[in-house]
């Protein structure tokens, strides 16, 4: 069974440019969540989408938005980046009525 | 609001020496507790899933316990490929938005020397 696939691996931008991430979940997983690592810092909750609707979003400016698709594969979406958004994105899947979260391998986004 | 504590932040061992790592927790009541493993640059592996005081989970070297307060992962004579982050993750039991949510610690980075 394949992963949780996320792309690009790698990602560069300039400050005030825009960041598209994109994720594909684990077959038959409905629910996709994305979270922010930065450097010393815990994976920070940013968002939850489920059969197609944004469920919950963490504590992070409205330039932070994405979208699940019918196929529930979704993308993230970072608008005026900041220096300080560099970090690994991690998307995860999770299938309805379980509980337990598989992650992808991420992206690592630096913004220079 | 949800919260957990690792400890400690980084820790050394010699291959075969057996030792453990804590995660404390406060969460409106606990509907699953996870501790996953993370390679540098790479995405968090799901190891266990604890649901209730006095559960424990064991996979190779690995033993994960749970108590009301705190959940311990126990590694027995680790080795060098055991050299990662150890994540722990709360999930809280109210129902709607939030529901399934995870809440992490910020982990402890285990090297386990040759």
């Amino acid at each position: 069974e394949a992963g949780v696939t996320q792309s690009p691996t790698h990602l560069i931008k300039t400050r005030g440019q825009q960041a598209t991430l994109r994720c594909s979940p684990i077959s038959g997983h409905t629910s996709v969540y994305w979270y922010q690592q930065a450097l010393g810092l815990g994976l920070q909750f940013l968002l939850w989408y489920d059969e197609g609707e944004e469920r919950n979003r963490g504590n992070f400016p409205p330039r932070f938005s994405g979208r699940q698709f019918p196929n529930y594969s979704s993308e993230l979406n970072v608008n005026a980046l900041e220096l300080e958004d560099s970090a690994l994105y991690l998307c995860a899947s999770r299938p309805g009525g379980v509980n337990e979260q598989f992650f992808g391998p991420g992206t690592r986004l630096t913004v220079l | 609001e949800d919260q957990v504590t690792q400890s400690p932040e980084a820790l050394r061992l010699q291959e075969g020496e057996s030792s453990s790592l804590n995660c404390s927790y406060t969460v409106s009541g606990l509907r699953g507790l996870f501790w996953y493993r993370q390679d540098p640059g790479k995405g968090p592996e799901f190891l266990f899933t604890l649901y209730s005081a006095g559960e424990e989970k064991e996979k190779e070297r690995l033993k994960a316990t749970l108590t009301k307060k705190e959940s311990f992962l126990h590694i027995t004579a680790p080795k060098p490929e055991d050299s990662a982050t150890y994540l722990c993750a709360v999930q809280a039991g109210y129902s709607g938005a939030g529901s399934y949510q995870l809440t992490f610690g910020k982990g402890t980075k285990l090297s386990v020397i040759p």
